[in-house]
C-alpha cells in the first residue's frame, strides 16, 4: 500500500517549456487534489477532482491544466511555464468529510 | 484570501511544555482539520473536528473549535523535540462544498531538548 505518490520529485524547467506531473493513489479514493505550497502562503488549490472523468479549478488555476483519466491518477500540466510557477506541488487524495492524503510533493524550480 | 489564519507564526518551547497554536476562519464550515508538515515533507492528517463537535483528543492532541467565534485551537501536551513541525488547519467551507478544503498559512513549532 504505497498511498500518494508523486513523480517526479524534483524538475528544472526553462521558460516556456511544458511538463506533466502525476500522481498516483492506491486508496480507491474519489477526490484527488493539486496544491502548490510557496513560502510563507500554506497551501493552495490549484485543481481538483471529484471522480474520474472529472475535474474542477480551484484557487489558483491559471496557467495548470489536469486531467482525470483513470480514478487512481490525477495528472497536472504546465503548458508554458514562468518562474511564478516556481513552487512546491503537493497532490492529495480523500473522500468528501474525511482527511486527505498527501504525496511526498515535487520541487518544480522554473529559470 | 486565506479562509484559516494561523496563531502564532511561530512558536518555540522547551520539551515537555505544552504547545498551542489557534486558527481563524472567515466563513461557516462543515468541519476543520489539523495537519503536521516535517519540513520538506508532505502534510500528515492529525484530527478532524466536525462543525456540530466542542472538542475532541487524540493521544497527546485536543482540539476545541468555537463556531460563533471561528476559532480552533490545537493543544499539544507533554511535547517532544518530534514534534517540531508546521501546523496547518485546513477548514472546508459551506459554500463550497464538502471538499474543497482552504489551508492556512501555518504555525511553525519548535520544540527545544
Amino acid at each position: 500500500n504505497a498511498g500518494v505518490t508523486q513523480t517526479p520529485k524534483f524538475r528544472v524547467l526553462k521558460t516556456g517549456q511544458s511538463m506533466t506531473l502525476l500522481c498516483a493513489q492506491d486508496m480507491n479514493h474519489e477526490y484527488m487534489y493539486w496544491y502548490r505550497q510557496d513560502p510563507g502562503m500554506g497551501l493552495r488549490l490549484i485543481h481538483y477532482s471529484v471522480g474520474e472523468g472529472t475535474t474542477a479549478k480551484g484557487e489558483v488555476p491559471d496557467g495548470y491544466n489536469v486531467s482525470r483519466l483513470k480514478k487512481q491518477n490525477f495528472l497536472l500540466g504546465l503548458e508554458s511555464a514562468a518562474p511564478s510557477q516556481t513552487s512546491v506541488y503537493f497532490c492529495a487524495s480523500g473522500e468528501a468529510h474525511y482527511e486527505q492524503y498527501f504525496g511526498p510533493g515535487t520541487r518544480l524550480t522554473v529559470t | 484570501s486565506q479562509q484559516g489564519e494561523e496563531d502564532p507564526q511561530a512558536l518555540s518551547i522547551q520539551e515537555g511544555e505544552n504547545a498551542t497554536m489557534n486558527c481563524s476562519y472567515k466563513t461557516s464550515i462543515n468541519n476543520l482539520q489539523w495537519y503536521r508538515q516535517n519540513s520538506g515533507r508532505g502534510l500528515v492528517h492529525l484530527i478532524l473536528i466536525r462543525s456540530n463537535e466542542r472538542e475532541k483528543h487524540s493521544g497527546r492532541l485536543r482540539v476545541t473549535l468555537d463556531t460563533s467565534k471561528k476559532s480552533s485551537s490545537l493543544l499539544i501536551t507533554a511535547s517532544r523535540a518530534a514534534d517540531t513541525a508546521s501546523y496547518f488547519c485546513a477548514t472546508a467551507p459551506l459554500t463550497s462544498g464538502t471538499y474543497k478544503y482552504i489551508f492556512g498559512t501555518g504555525t511553525r513549532l519548535k520544540v527545544l531538548a
